[in-house]
């Protein structure tokens, strides 16, 4: 399979604890992106690398969130003392960056489902 | 503030009927105009995407029109089945920016059998 891949799938958590989420982009992709999505909403930006860099954060990405992608391939997404309002689908994207027909196209993963109890 | 408005919320077709979806912006930055298909527990998959530089794209069943001037653009879906059903959302994203994307809040389609 080479589209995006994240793990776990589903995360239960109890409120103040930390969980980590892992995202494997599209392999030849450098462009990789972190969206949050509540039910029955549209996903909303989180933050954005191209490469290893991490280039833009969204407000929404409080302190409490860290993401690093450390050799521009995979990255991970750590949320610190969890909230229940911190339960969310939490989508990886990706893209290639390159010019040309498909550039701007982002393809995402399944997501990740946050439960903070 | 929410700067891609999506409607309607929901929305029931007969099988063969024409499904349409609209969406409507107010950032004259956004160059870029994907819609998106979700079912349920899956990640978005892009369904077919266009610039302000053309009035209208089709691929298939899918018919995207965009008007410039009003700052709306709209999907169709002809002749829905019911594998269609699933949430669409409109997005688009700005020139210059991280190329993020801006969401609409989604519209869930029903098509019946």
């Amino acid at each position: 399979d080479t589209g995006v891949s994240q793990d776990p799938r589903h995360k239960i958590t109890k409120r103040g604890q930390n969980v980590t989420f892992r995202c494997d982009p599209i392999s030849e992709h450098n462009r990789l992106y972190w969206y949050r999505q509540t039910l029955g909403q549209g996903p909303e930006f989180l933050t954005y690398f191209q490469n290893e860099a991490q280039l833009e954060k969204s407000r929404l990405l409080s302190d409490r969130f860290s993401a690093e992608r450390p050799k521009g391939s995979f990255s991970t997404l750590e949320i610190q003392r969890t909230e229940q309002g911190d339960s969310a689908m939490y989508l990886c994207a990706s893209s290639s960056g390159e010019a040309g027909v498909g550039a701007n196209e982002q393809f995402f993963g399944p997501g990740t489902r946050l439960t903070v109890l | 503030q929410q700067q891609v408005k999506q409607s309607p919320q929901s929305l029931i077709v007969q099988k063969g009927g024409i499904s349409i979806i609209n969406c409507a912006y107010e950032n004259t930055a956004f160059d870029y105009f994907p819609w998106y298909q979700q079912f349920p527990g899956k990640g978005p998959a892009l369904l077919i995407a266009i610039r302000p530089d053309v009035s209208e794209k089709k691929e298939g069943r899918f018919t995207i029109s965009f008007n410039k001037s009003a700052k709306q653009f709209s999907l169709h879906i002809m002749d829905s089945q019911p594998g269609d059903s699933a949430t669409y959302f409109c997005a688009a994203r700005a020139r210059g920016s991280a190329r993020q994307l801006t969401f609409g809040s989604g519209t869930q389609l029903t098509v019946l059998p």
